[in-house]
């Protein structure tokens, strides 16, 4: 099956420092990813959509400029979490899209920002 | 309208029984709708999907039951197990090449006890 694998799986860092998370498509290309975040016992929340080669697409209240996300190549996308701050800490989720609608996820990245 | 709603929020079952897990959308548009299952502190895993021209999908011990007048969708787990205990997300999404972004459910916990 679809493969997407997602580092790191679990980061601590301090308040103000930028945090880089990758997502990457380990047996197909996806041209479109896509970054969730879940906050405990809660659903996942899309924040931002992103195309190969185009900048990414954000949903509504997210902070383009705090979360950036990169896609530079079909099988590599990346999320930085800048100057991140203690309410940044939950649970990053990306997922790769592998045909029409379907979309498989990597295991999730838990950030803790002390 | 992008919402789905998803029912019950909590599920126990005793092992062997056959929870049901409900969803209703208010988008026609939709045309996809997948099952998430997702375990603590793991990403969500692609468990079974359908597409609106059908009425019932089966993969093993999970079925897809679809209603597209009524705009519901229902997961059936047969003979369940306690290993089927995790949190489960119905999800809706529309075909729109670059841009199939999904809507989740709320969400069910689901605990199969022995």
């Amino acid at each position: 099956g679809a493969v997407v694998s997602q580092h790191p799986s679990w980061v601590i860092c301090k308040s103000g420092t930028s945090v880089k998370i990758e997502c990457r498509s380990l047996d197909f290309q996806a041209t479109t990813m896509f970054w969730y975040r879940q906050f405990p016992k809660q659903s996942l929340m899309l924040m931002a959509t992103s195309n190969e080669g185009s900048k990414a697409t954000y949903e509504q209240g997210v902070e383009k400029d705090k979360f950036l996300i990169n896609h530079a190549s079909l099988t590599l996308s990346t999320l930085t979490v800048t100057s991140a701050h203690p309410e940044d800490s939950s649970f990053y989720i990306c997922s790769a899209g592998l045909a029409k609608n379907i979309q498989y996820f990597g295991a999730g990245t838990r950030l803790s920002v002390l | 309208q992008q919402q789905v709603k998803q029912s019950p929020q909590s599920l126990i079952v005793q092992k062997g029984g056959i929870p049901i897990i409900n969803c209703a959308y208010e988008n026609t548009a939709f045309d996809y709708f997948p099952w998430y299952q997702q375990f603590p502190g793991k990403g969500p895993a692609l468990l079974i999907a359908i597409r609106p021209d059908v009425s019932e999908k089966k993969e093993g011990r999970f079925t897809i039951s679809f209603n597209k007048s009524a705009k519901q969708f229902s997961l059936h787990i047969m003979d369940s197990q306690p290993g089927d205990s995790a949190t489960y997300f119905c999800a809706a999404s529309i075909a729109d090449f670059g841009n199939e972004k999904l809507t989740f459910g709320t969400g069910t916990r689901l605990t199969i006890i022995p």
